[in-house]
Protein backbone atom coordinates (compact mmCIF):
# COMPACT_ATOMS: atom_id res chain seq x y z
CA UNK A 1 0.00 0.00 0.00
CA UNK A 2 0.65 3.79 -0.51
CA UNK A 3 2.91 5.23 2.28
CA UNK A 4 5.42 8.07 3.24
CA UNK A 5 7.69 8.30 6.30
CA UNK A 6 9.15 11.31 6.67
CA UNK A 7 12.81 11.13 8.91
CA UNK A 8 15.06 13.88 10.22
CA UNK A 9 17.02 15.52 13.29
CA UNK A 10 14.45 16.49 15.83
CA UNK A 11 16.90 19.81 16.95
CA UNK A 12 18.35 22.10 15.01
CA UNK A 13 20.05 24.80 16.07
CA UNK A 14 19.46 28.35 14.54
CA UNK A 15 20.99 29.56 11.73
CA UNK A 16 22.09 25.70 10.39
CA UNK A 17 20.84 23.60 7.59
CA UNK A 18 18.17 21.60 7.97
CA UNK A 19 17.60 18.23 6.50
CA UNK A 20 14.53 15.75 6.09
CA UNK A 21 13.95 12.59 4.24
CA UNK A 22 10.42 11.13 2.66
CA UNK A 23 10.40 7.33 2.30
CA UNK A 24 8.04 6.34 0.25
CA UNK A 25 6.74 3.02 -0.70
CA UNK A 26 3.88 1.85 -3.08
CA UNK A 27 4.33 4.11 -5.52
CA UNK A 28 7.22 5.06 -7.67
CA UNK A 29 8.69 8.58 -7.59
CA UNK A 30 8.85 8.32 -11.04
CA UNK A 31 5.58 8.44 -11.98
CA UNK A 32 4.26 10.62 -9.02
CA UNK A 33 4.61 14.02 -7.78
CA UNK A 34 6.15 14.32 -4.48
CA UNK A 35 5.67 17.40 -1.88
CA UNK A 36 6.60 19.60 1.24
CA UNK A 37 4.54 20.98 3.58
CA UNK A 38 4.92 22.45 6.97
CA UNK A 39 3.18 23.25 9.56
CA UNK A 40 3.80 25.52 12.80
CA UNK A 41 3.00 24.79 15.96
CA UNK A 42 -0.84 25.46 16.42
CA UNK A 43 -0.96 26.99 13.03
CA UNK A 44 -2.08 26.29 9.36
CA UNK A 45 -0.23 24.67 6.44
CA UNK A 46 2.72 26.28 4.42
CA UNK A 47 3.30 24.80 0.97
CA UNK A 48 7.00 24.59 0.94
CA UNK A 49 7.73 23.26 -2.54
CA UNK A 50 7.41 19.65 -5.13
CA UNK A 51 9.71 17.44 -7.02
CA UNK A 52 7.75 16.05 -9.50
CA UNK A 53 8.04 12.90 -11.32
CA UNK A 54 10.68 14.12 -14.27
CA UNK A 55 12.90 15.17 -11.64
CA UNK A 56 11.87 19.03 -12.07
CA UNK A 57 11.39 21.34 -8.58
CA UNK A 58 9.16 24.07 -7.75
CA UNK A 59 9.97 26.06 -4.81
CA UNK A 60 7.91 28.44 -2.64
CA UNK A 61 8.98 31.63 -3.74
CA UNK A 62 9.24 32.83 0.27
CA UNK A 63 11.15 30.24 1.17
CA UNK A 64 13.36 29.52 -2.94
CA UNK A 65 16.71 31.06 -1.77
CA UNK A 66 16.78 28.74 0.99
CA UNK A 67 15.27 25.41 0.00
CA UNK A 68 17.02 22.49 -1.88
CA UNK A 69 14.37 19.50 -2.87
CA UNK A 70 16.04 16.40 -4.20
CA UNK A 71 15.39 12.71 -4.55
CA UNK A 72 17.23 9.21 -4.68
CA UNK A 73 14.68 6.90 -7.01
CA UNK A 74 16.91 4.29 -6.48
CA UNK A 75 15.87 4.29 -2.91
CA UNK A 76 12.67 5.78 -2.89
CA UNK A 77 13.19 8.87 -1.45
CA UNK A 78 12.41 12.37 -1.42
CA UNK A 79 14.97 15.03 0.48
CA UNK A 80 14.58 18.45 1.81
CA UNK A 81 17.41 21.20 2.79
CA UNK A 82 16.43 24.25 4.55
CA UNK A 83 19.38 26.60 4.70
CA UNK A 84 20.25 29.24 7.78
CA UNK A 85 16.82 27.97 9.45
CA UNK A 86 15.97 30.17 12.37
CA UNK A 87 12.85 29.78 15.23
CA UNK A 88 10.31 30.40 12.67
CA UNK A 89 11.25 27.22 11.32
CA UNK A 90 9.93 24.81 14.03
CA UNK A 91 6.80 23.27 13.35
CA UNK A 92 5.73 19.73 12.01
CA UNK A 93 6.72 19.07 8.13
CA UNK A 94 4.66 16.84 5.75
CA UNK A 95 5.42 15.18 2.67
CA UNK A 96 2.74 14.09 0.45
CA UNK A 97 1.89 12.55 -2.66
CA UNK A 98 0.40 14.27 -5.77
CA UNK A 99 -2.26 12.15 -7.80
CA UNK A 100 -3.49 14.10 -10.64
CA UNK A 101 -3.09 17.94 -8.39
CA UNK A 102 -4.61 15.62 -5.42
CA UNK A 103 -2.77 15.17 -1.86
CA UNK A 104 -4.50 11.91 -1.49
CA UNK A 105 -1.75 10.21 0.75
CA UNK A 106 0.52 11.86 3.65
CA UNK A 107 3.42 11.13 6.08
CA UNK A 108 2.47 11.46 9.58
CA UNK A 109 4.54 14.52 10.02
CA UNK A 110 7.93 15.08 11.71
CA UNK A 111 8.53 17.44 13.90
CA UNK A 112 11.23 20.17 14.00
CA UNK A 113 12.60 22.51 16.94
CA UNK A 114 14.93 25.20 16.04
CA UNK A 115 16.37 26.30 19.60
CA UNK A 116 20.29 26.08 21.23
CA UNK B 1 0.90 35.04 -4.05
CA UNK B 2 -2.59 34.00 -3.96
CA UNK B 3 -4.29 34.95 -0.70
CA UNK B 4 -6.84 32.38 0.76
CA UNK B 5 -9.28 34.05 2.97
CA UNK B 6 -10.94 31.93 5.17
CA UNK B 7 -14.49 32.17 7.29
CA UNK B 8 -14.97 31.54 10.17
CA UNK B 9 -11.50 31.03 12.23
CA UNK B 10 -13.69 28.57 14.41
CA UNK B 11 -17.35 27.15 14.49
CA UNK B 12 -19.32 25.04 17.68
CA UNK B 13 -21.89 23.37 16.32
CA UNK B 14 -24.56 20.72 17.52
CA UNK B 15 -24.79 17.14 16.60
CA UNK B 16 -26.97 16.69 13.73
CA UNK B 17 -26.62 20.24 13.30
CA UNK B 18 -24.90 22.18 9.96
CA UNK B 19 -21.77 23.53 9.27
CA UNK B 20 -20.49 26.09 6.40
CA UNK B 21 -17.00 27.41 6.00
CA UNK B 22 -15.67 30.40 3.63
CA UNK B 23 -13.06 30.28 1.30
CA UNK B 24 -12.13 33.54 -0.54
CA UNK B 25 -9.13 33.80 -2.80
CA UNK B 26 -7.35 37.27 -3.92
CA UNK B 27 -7.47 36.17 -7.80
CA UNK B 28 -9.70 34.15 -9.85
CA UNK B 29 -8.51 30.16 -9.60
CA UNK B 30 -10.39 29.28 -12.42
CA UNK B 31 -7.05 27.85 -14.72
CA UNK B 32 -6.07 29.04 -18.44
CA UNK B 33 -7.31 24.86 -19.30
CA UNK B 34 -11.10 26.26 -17.70
CA UNK B 35 -10.42 23.57 -14.37
CA UNK B 36 -10.35 25.29 -10.90
CA UNK B 37 -7.90 24.02 -8.89
CA UNK B 38 -9.46 24.13 -5.43
CA UNK B 39 -9.72 22.05 -2.88
CA UNK B 40 -10.89 21.20 0.79
CA UNK B 41 -8.93 19.50 3.64
CA UNK B 42 -9.42 17.87 7.26
CA UNK B 43 -7.11 17.63 9.69
CA UNK B 44 -7.78 15.52 12.65
CA UNK B 45 -6.50 16.22 15.86
CA UNK B 46 -3.05 14.57 15.98
CA UNK B 47 -3.21 13.18 12.57
CA UNK B 48 -2.38 14.41 9.02
CA UNK B 49 -4.49 16.54 6.59
CA UNK B 50 -6.60 14.76 4.93
CA UNK B 51 -8.44 15.16 1.24
CA UNK B 52 -12.34 15.74 1.64
CA UNK B 53 -13.07 17.80 -1.54
CA UNK B 54 -11.02 18.14 -4.77
CA UNK B 55 -11.77 20.69 -7.51
CA UNK B 56 -14.64 22.62 -6.00
CA UNK B 57 -17.26 19.90 -5.56
CA UNK B 58 -15.96 16.67 -6.02
CA UNK B 59 -15.96 14.34 -2.57
CA UNK B 60 -12.89 12.29 -2.64
CA UNK B 61 -12.93 8.74 -1.82
CA UNK B 62 -14.50 7.40 1.22
CA UNK B 63 -15.88 11.19 1.85
CA UNK B 64 -19.53 11.02 3.22
CA UNK B 65 -22.35 12.82 1.52
CA UNK B 66 -22.92 14.65 4.16
CA UNK B 67 -19.69 16.92 3.08
CA UNK B 68 -20.46 18.98 0.18
CA UNK B 69 -18.59 21.80 -1.87
CA UNK B 70 -19.40 24.52 -4.33
CA UNK B 71 -18.13 27.84 -5.59
CA UNK B 72 -16.46 29.61 -8.43
CA UNK B 73 -14.00 32.05 -9.30
CA UNK B 74 -12.72 33.36 -6.00
CA UNK B 75 -15.93 32.44 -3.98
CA UNK B 76 -15.76 28.99 -2.50
CA UNK B 77 -17.97 27.05 0.37
CA UNK B 78 -17.88 23.77 2.16
CA UNK B 79 -21.00 22.69 4.00
CA UNK B 80 -21.14 19.78 6.24
CA UNK B 81 -24.66 18.75 6.76
CA UNK B 82 -25.63 16.12 9.72
CA UNK B 83 -22.53 16.89 11.74
CA UNK B 84 -21.03 13.82 13.77
CA UNK B 85 -18.44 13.56 16.28
CA UNK B 86 -15.86 12.49 13.82
CA UNK B 87 -15.99 15.89 11.96
CA UNK B 88 -14.08 17.38 14.83
CA UNK B 89 -10.98 18.98 13.29
CA UNK B 90 -9.27 22.03 10.96
CA UNK B 91 -10.16 22.71 8.17
CA UNK B 92 -8.37 24.05 5.39
CA UNK B 93 -9.03 25.27 1.29
CA UNK B 94 -6.25 25.07 -0.95
CA UNK B 95 -5.50 26.46 -3.98
CA UNK B 96 -3.20 24.79 -6.71
CA UNK B 97 -4.23 26.97 -9.61
CA UNK B 98 -1.49 29.31 -9.17
CA UNK B 99 2.16 28.85 -7.69
CA UNK B 100 3.21 29.00 -4.77
CA UNK B 101 0.44 26.71 -3.89
CA UNK B 102 -1.91 28.67 -0.89
CA UNK B 103 -3.96 27.50 1.55
CA UNK B 104 -6.52 29.14 3.80
CA UNK B 105 -5.38 29.94 7.90
CA UNK B 106 -7.87 27.03 8.77
CA UNK B 107 -11.42 26.62 10.54
CA UNK B 108 -11.34 24.85 13.78
CA UNK B 109 -14.59 22.79 14.08
CA UNK B 110 -15.49 22.05 17.52
CA UNK B 111 -18.91 19.80 18.28
CA UNK B 112 -21.29 20.93 21.40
Amino acid sequence: QVQLKESGPGLVQPSQTLSLTCTVSGFSLTTYNVHWVRQPPGKGLEWMGRMRYNGDTSYNSALKSRLSISRDTSKNQVFLKVDSLQTDGTGTYYCTRENWELFDFWGQGVMVTVSS
Amino acid sequence: DVVMTQTPVSLSVNLGGQASISCRSSQSLVHSNGNTYFHWYLQKPGQSPQLLIYRVSHRFSGVPDRFSGSGSGTDFTLKITRVEPEDLGDYYCLQSTHFPLTFGSGTKLEIK
